[in-house]
């Protein structure tokens, strides 16, 4: 079945140090869609991407949506202890609902 | 705006006991998801709704599972019986049109 490859799978960064973490796939996906999620709680939404080599920034957030549809990064620029968690990244293919997951990357910031 | 609720958080039950789960889906959203999150296995699709009907229910594991949708602002996820393996996160995810789906706080089931 389709697989996301997401990596690092965890890292260890200091508070104002730029991260960047990426997904690849060795299927083509329509939308990819970027999420954090915090102990004990859901998955939020950061970033969604729609359209082969769209770059979308939200805040100190950063992602791409890759020219091939196979793979999309996110960067994190200037981090800081909130930016803590685990972030995965999803993705669905044409005419799909279901989103495909990678297994997350844990993010930690040492002050 | 609210996003989407969930209850109750926490769930402690013993094996053999009923469990339901419920969910709030953000007002106007017309695509709901009951999702299950384990360590071993990450995120799982247990079943997707779309207009309140049922689309594809082939990620629910067993007969034990059921889940309705009786109207567009509420579904519940039931097990019966519960078992210790059944112990994970449940999620419930809206979506406005099938692409970004976003998530409730999350169920964490324990089942003894």
């Amino acid at each position: 079945g389709q697989q996301l490859n997401q990596s690092p799978q965890s890292m260890f960064i200091q508070e104002g140090e730029d991260v960047s973490m990426n997904c690849t796939s060795s299927s083509i996906f329509n939308t990819w869609l970027w999420y954090k999620q915090d102990p004990g709680e859901g998955p939020v939404l950061l970033i969604a991407l729609y359209k082969a080599g769209e770059l979308t920034s939200n805040g100190r957030l950063t992602a791409q949506f890759g020219i091939t549809r196979k793979d999309s990064f996110l960067n994190i620029s200037a981090s800081i202890p909130s930016d803590v968690g685990i972030y995965f990244c999803a993705a669905l293919g044409a005419g799909s609902y279901q989103l495909t997951f990678g297994k997350g990357t844990k993010l930690s910031v040492i002050p | 705006d609210a996003g989407v609720i969930q209850s109750p958080r926490h769930e402690v039950t013993e094996m053999g006991q009923e469990v339901t789960l419920r969910c709030k889906p953000i007002s106007g959203h017309n695509s709901l998801f009951w999702y299950r999150q384990t360590m071993m296995r990450g995120l799982e699709l247990l079943i997707y709704f779309n207009n309140n009907v049922p689309i594809d229910d082939s990620g629910m594991p067993e007969d034990r599972f059921s889940a309705k949708m009786p109207n567009a602002s509420f579904s519940t996820l039931k097990i019966q019986p519960s078992e210790p393996r059944d112990s994970a996160v449940y999620f419930c995810a809206s979506s406005p049109a099938g692409y970004e789906q976003y998530f409730g706080p999350g169920t964490r089931l324990t089942v003894t």
